[in-house]
This record gives C-alpha cells, structure tokens and sequence, in this order.
C-alpha cells in the first residue's frame, strides 16, 4: 500500500523567511517517483518537480530545493527567502506499483505574510 | 492549446440525483485519474485509468462510478450512493507509467442540496 503523510498542516511565515515543507512516504514498491505540486488560490494543481527512487541527490531551482532521503523515506520542500506569490497549498505525491497509482498526501497550506 | 478540460467549474445538483462531471484532454495522454478534494483531507483518489476501455477503482470509489470508452474522455458520474457528494472535484492525465507527472484541470465544484 502507498501513503504520503504530510504532518504540517498550515505553516505561517513573514516575506523572505526560509521555510522547509515536510514529507513522508511508504510504499513497498522497488521504483517509484515523488512529486511535489502547488494549488494557488484558482484551484488548479500545478507541477514543481519529479524525483526517482533511484535518484537521492538533492536539487535546487531558483529559490525552491529539494531534499530526498530513501533512508528516512521523506522528500522535504524548502523555500528559499519566501514571497507573498509563495502562498498555497502545497502536495506532496508518490506513483508507484504496476498500475502507476498516483497517491497524494493532505497538503500544507502556506502563507507568506508581507 | 493542450490541456485537459473540466466543465462546468460549479454544479448544483438536489440530493438523490446522480451527476455526471466531464473531463477532457486533447494531450494525448492513456493515464487518466479522479480525486476528491475536501478541506484537511487533501486529494483522495476515486478512479483511474492507464488505457481506454479499463479503469481501476481508488480509495473512495464506494458511489461513484467512471467510463473510459474514449482516450481523450474519461467522466465521473457521482450516484445518490454517495452519501457526501458535495466537494470539490480534480481530473488529471498523465503519459502512462510511473516516471510521469500528472496535468489537472481546473476542477469542478459540486454541491448538492
């Protein structure tokens, strides 16, 4: 069985703030890939970034990086010097197993203050 | 322009009536997925489909049902099984396999009274 537990549920910062997104997952499937998405305000969900099973180093784009540990089974978020635009519900999300199901987890709900 | 499609964006709906919501993509994409979103639950997967003509149920299937006779269409019709159909509904597509993100559309929020 896949689960994504996202334990933070609304995470409250002031404009140019680090803030770091936690995620965890269990799956007993030998490849699989996370996701990361934002949902602004419109509702529609929006792809930020794919990581593989097979693939712990870390990324970085722009302000947004990502930390991927197999052996703690999280794949954490950071925002680097947060915005106002950064406000969202972020999800974190695994695909895996033989029908490719796409399991998301509850969100975090992020608000940058100015 | 290629996307995927979700009509209409509200719908109201009497209780004990069934109600079909649309999905479309011109994406050219087999895999195609249904999720419920409420507020403190995040999105919950109702069905999905990796190919025309088959469908797998999800985690919240129970009054819901879904057909995939076309590549590009894949329709969710919400039963008066549904014992809390009032949500917001999101379709996704992806290219079939497990290295591939999803594109959603812009959901479709359902309430019924």
């Amino acid at each position: 069985a896949q689960k994504v537990t996202q334990a933070q549920t609304e995470i409250s910062v002031v404009e140019k703030e680090d803030v770091t997104l936690d995620c965890v997952y269990e799956t007993r499937d030998t490849t699989y890939y996370l996701f990361w998405y934002k949902q602004p305000p419109s509702g529609e969900l929006v792809f930020l970034i794919r990581r593989n099973s097979f693939d712990e180093q870390n990324e970085i784009s722009g302000r947004y990086s990502w930390n991927f540990q197999k052996s703690t089974s999280s794949f954490n978020f950071t925002i680097t010097a947060s915005q106002v635009v950064d406000s969202a519900v972020y999800f974190c999300a695994l695909k895996g197993g033989a029908n490719s199901k796409l399991t998301f987890g509850k969100g975090i709900t992020l608000s940058v203050r100015p | 322009d290629g996307g995927i499609t979700q009509s209409p964006k509200y719908l109201f709906r009497k209780e004990g009536q069934n109600v079909t919501l649309s999905c479309e993509q011109n994406l050219n994409h087999d895999a195609m997925y249904w999720y419920r979103q409420d507020p403190g639950q995040g999105l919950r997967l109702i069905y999905y489909s990796q190919i025309v003509n088959d469908f797998q149920k999800g985690d919240i299937a129970e009054g819901y049902s879904v057909s995939r006779e076309k590549k590009e269409s894949f329709p969710l019709t919400v039963t008066s099984a549904q014992k809390n159909p009032t949500a917001f509904y999101l379709c996704a597509s992806s290219i079939r396999g497990v290295n591939t993100e999803a594109f959603f559309g812009q959901g479709t929020r359902l309430t019924v009274v």
